[in-house]
């Protein structure tokens, strides 16, 4: 599987937009880029995910380089909530079976 | 809510014993995952079954086993236990076979301690 790189851990002060970077430089063109997320004290929690083009749903947006080497999460306006660990993770298409494989994620951390 | 349910939620044993953890995944996923986590080695996949049959392996160990149902609720047993296998055990469930651009949906997990 490609790997990804994440910062360790990143702070930033309630209602403000928090930009989670993750780097997947070996990223095959048929990898998907999925982001979860572990609060503390419970399993991982899907957050969004996507192939070439940048996703939105009601909990964050999913930037994706044109290259596809990198691609930055988005948390509009992040609450105490927010959190957790989050991790990126690619899945390769043509697999199926295999399970999710998380990196150490990066730690954020959010100022009141 | 994730829908996915584990029991027990804490369970305590000693080490040679051997333990089931049990998994109830969403209402219409055909797969089931199991996960460990542990502090050195982070979430690690253990193995995947989808509507009984066996489909990938990860990283498990031969003392453990695995095994989903007709009702599609799964088990994982460990047995010969080791301290090192005090971990959380997560299960997550998935509408289809698995998928690249399938949720896994997980469940609050089994904390195990091995004494």
């Amino acid at each position: 599987d490609a790997k990804t790189t994440q910062p360790n851990s990143m702070e930033s002060n309630e209602e403000e937009p928090v930009h989670l970077p993750c780097n997947h430089s070996t990223i095959s063109g048929t990898d998907y880029i999925h982001w979860y997320r572990q609060l503390p004290s419970q399993g991982p929690e899907y957050v969004i995910h996507g192939l070439t083009s940048n996703v939105n749903n009601r909990m964050a947006s999913l930037a994706i380089a044109e290259d596809r080497k990198s691609s930055t999460l988005i948390l509009h306006r992040a609450t105490l909530r927010d959190a957790a660990v989050y991790y990126c993770i690619l899945m390769y298409s043509g697999g199926g079976a295999d399970g999710l494989t998380f990196g150490k994620g990066t730690h954020l951390i959010i100022q009141p | 809510d994730s829908g996915v349910t584990q029991t027990p939620k804490h369970l305590i044993t000693a080490t040679g014993q051997r333990v089931t953890l049990r998994c109830s995944p969403r209402s219409g996923d055909l797969s089931v995952y199991w996960y460990q986590q542990s502090l050195d080695q982070g979430l690690q996949f253990l193995i995947h079954y989808y509507n009984g049959e066996e489909r990938a392996k990860g990283n498990i160990l031969e003392r453990f086993s695995a095994q989903q149902f007709p009702d599609l609720h799964s088990e994982l047993n460990l047995s010969s236990l080791e301290l090192g296998d005090s971990a959380l055990y997560f299960c997550a469930s998935s509408v289809g076979v698995g998928l690249a651009g399938e949720t896994q949906y997980f469940g609050p997990g089994t904390r195990l301690l091995v004494l």
